[in-house]
């Protein structure tokens, strides 16, 4: 079993529907959780960081996590054929001195249909 | 734009030649990581560096190697080159602060062996 795991899609979806995409991961030590939009032949973009469960919202997009259920979700709202792109999931441990490797889920390409 | 430049942007290389890619950082951050994102995957961690020292290690052999420069600049090179290698590979540079790090992601070098 894979650390993290995600559903790679492809996701289609009409323009102004409501995305839900999602992770499940398996290491209870992950602390940080984060969201990455890839567009084709670019590197990934950060969207969104949490540390706590919860939810944490920023314009369309809010982030969930649900570290009893070790589950999260990237929500989008009124989306946008702009937000046609693959989409990264990635956590990582607390590590005071050592080093900060992220660990990435596959990504989900969503394409957004006008 | 996140201030993280890679060089090249592409490169065709054949089968057990050495290849050097390189990374400049985004202004006052101490911390670079490389990562290999193979088609259809997501990044996989290379390794770290933090003040020119490398800080931690992925699943990756050691014909993988790094450098980092006292001006945050950063080289990945790869020797005996084997058709696998084949990825786009990432740098992405950080501040480390308090336990509260966020990566910035490159645009990536493609890199093809033949």
């Amino acid at each position: 079993q894979k650390e993290v795991e995600q559903d790679p899609g492809p996701l289609s979806v009409p323009e102004g529907a409501i995305v839900s995409l999602n992770c499940t991961y398996s290491n209870s030590a992950f602390q940080y959780f984060m969201w990455y939009r890839q567009y084709s032949r670019k590197g990934p973009e950060l969207l969104m960081y949490t540390y706590s469960s919860g939810n944490k919202e920023d314009g369309r997009f809010t982030a969930q996590v649900d570290k009893s259920s070790k589950y999260i979700s990237l929500f989008i709202r009124d989306s946008q054929p702009s937000d046609s792109a693959t989409y990264l999931c990635a956590m990582r441990e607390y590590s005071g001195a050592g080093s900060y490797q992220l660990t990435f889920g596959k990504g989900t390409k969503l394409s957004v249909i006008p | 734009e996140t201030g993280v430049t890679q060089s090249p942007t592409h490169l065709i290389k054949t089968r057990g030649q050495q290849v050097t890619l390189r990374c400049s950082s985004q202004s006052g951050h101490n911390t670079v990581s490389w990562y290999q994102q193979a088609l259809g995957q997501g990044p996989q961690f290379i390794f770290q560096y933090y003040r020119e020292e490398e800080n931690g290690r992925g699943n990756f052999p050691p014909r993988f190697s790094g450098l980092q420069f006292p001006n945050y600049s950063s080289e990945l090179n790869v020797n005996a080159l084997e058709l696998d290698d084949s990825a786009l590979y990432l740098c992405a540079s950080s501040l480390l602060a308090g336990g509260r790090e966020t990566q910035y992601f490159g645009p990536g070098t493609r890199l093809l062996v033949l």
